[in-house]
């Protein structure tokens, strides 16, 4: 069974700073991992995908790489702002692509 | 852009009552699934479905859940008599034809079983 473990539990940075959000899981034979963003009460906004052949993924001011070998991935913010303020989960697949494992997430506090 | 959809919003319910709760995936998607999320705890995949079956389900996916795909847009998930511990937030998602592509989540149903 995959398991997804995410560091820090929450992080506070001032608006404009870099950040890294860290991911691993145990397994590294997965076909995927995604990253989401998911706001109080609210559901979850896919940000990026990385396919177990792809070594990272870029969407504006984000971007995640992934490494099987050491289970690790990681989700980069370049130039943070209060809007980014949420919670960010890391989600991997194991053997069977259909299912997603997710770990606990990581709290964001970008202030102004 | 496409979005999934999901109702209701908000459900209450007693113990030992049956509730639907309703998904409508991106019209294109091929893959459909349910995930849980207990107030406080991780994201819970509970089941896939594709090609009008179900292709895995966890263990928490047990007698008392059953998942439907009743025409070409709906997908539902019933809970037959609900328990206390189903209290949760249940998301839908829905991916499209590949094995390697994202999956998209609904804006879930918040259930409160008393």
């Amino acid at each position: 069974k995959q398991e997804v473990t995410q560091i820090p539990a929450a992080l506070s940075v001032p608006e404009g700073e870099n950040l890294v959000l860290n991911c691993s899981f145990t397994d590294s034979a997965i076909y995927n991992l995604q990253w989401f963003r998911q706001d109080p009460g609210k559901g979850l906004t896919s940000l990026l995908l990385i396919q177990s052949s792809q070594r990272e993924q870029t969407s504006g001011r984000l971007n995640a790489s992934l490494d099987k070998s050491s289970g690790r991935s990681t989700l980069y913010i370049a130039a943070s702002q209060p809007g980014d303020s949420a919670t960010y989960l890391c989600a991997a697949s194991g053997y069977n692509f259909n299912k997603f494992y997710f770990g606990s997430g990581t709290k964001l506090n970008v202030k102004p | 852009e496409p979005e999934v959809t999901q109702t209701p919003s908000h459900q209450v319910t007693q113990m030992g009552q049956e509730v639907i709760l309703r998904c409508v995936p991106i019209s294109n998607h091929l893959y459909f699934y349910w995930y849980r999320q207990i107030l406080g705890q991780k994201v819970e995949f509970l089941v896939s479905f594709y090609n009008n079956e179900i292709s895995e389900k966890s263990e928490i996916f047990d007698d008392q859940f059953s998942v439907e795909r009743p025409d070409g847009s709906n997908f539902t998930l019933k809970i037959r008599s609900t328990k206390l511990e189903d209290s949760a937030m249940y998301f839908c998602a829905s991916s499209g034809g590949g094995y390697q592509e994202t999956q998209y989540f609904g804006p879930g149903t918040r259930l409160l079983v008393l």
